[in-house]
């Protein structure tokens, strides 16, 4: 069975750091594209980047948005993939999914998501 | 605003079809990424519908099916059912903004 579990989320205040992590197990992971998308409350879904396999230098994209604050990271030795986010601002306020994408280049779908975990950005 | 364009919202009776589009431009989907569905059931994981324009994953019923023309994507419901209450979110990969983007997400009611 495919799980996706994501945890190390909460409460931070603007400014601050988090690190969310995502454990997987049922596929190959190490051969796996891993995204992260996250859903503000009320808001629709929003890619946040991803980190691609070993073959392909576990190259990162990022969108716009938070470039430059959010690094992802993986152990494939581990099965889990990361997301470091720093200089945190409010509107990251929200639900943190990974997902697997199905192929490693632009076009496949996520195939596997996690649940979620949820990020508060206040004071 | 999203880069994919969605209806907000769509309804319908029971055993009704209804159907969700999904616009985009020549940098996404006018470019031949292929779009995919995905359903998101109040308090629950997103679950992949429909893939590459209309493929269905294993287990997903054959009342969901998807097609794509030119900027343009849509998803169909038949057969209504109370189930199917839901959002649903289109997405692609927009090559001027080397980034995966999703529509901005339809409610479907079920009358």
């Amino acid at each position: 069975e495919v799980q996706l579990v994501e945890s190390g989320g909460g409460l931070v205040q603007p400014g601050g750091s988090l690190k969310l992590s995502c454990a997987a197990s049922g596929f190959t992971f190490s051969g796996s594209a891993m995204h992260w998308v996250r859903q503000a409350s009320g808001k629709g879904l929003e890619w946040v980047g991803r980190i691609r396999s070993k073959a392909n230098s576990y190259a990162t994209a990022y969108d716009a948005s938070v470039k430059g604050r959010f690094t992802i990271s993986r152990d494939d030795s581990k099965n889990t993939a990361y997301l470091q986010m720093n200089s945190l601002k409010t509107e990251d306020t929200a639900v943190y999914y990974c997902t697997r994408q199905r192929g490693d280049s632009s076009s496949p779908p996520f195939d596997y998501w996690g649940q979620g975990t949820l990020v508060t950005v206040s004071s | 605003q999203s880069v994919l364009t969605q209806p907000p919202s769509v309804s319908g009776a029971p055993g009704q079809r209804v159907t969700i589009s999904c616009t985009g431009n020549n940098s996404n989907i006018g470019t031949g990424y292929d779009v995919h569905w995905y359903q998101l059931l109040p308090g629950t994981a997103p679950k992949l519908l429909i893939y590459g324009n209309n493929n269905r994953p294993s287990g997903v019923p054959d009342r969901f099916s998807g097609s794509k023309s030119g900027t343009s994507a849509s998803l169909a419901i038949t057969g209504l059912q109370a189930e199917d209450e839901a959002d649903y979110y289109c997405q692609s990969y927009d090559s001027s903004l080397s980034s995966w983007v999703f529509g901005g997400g339809t409610k479907l009611t079920v009358l």
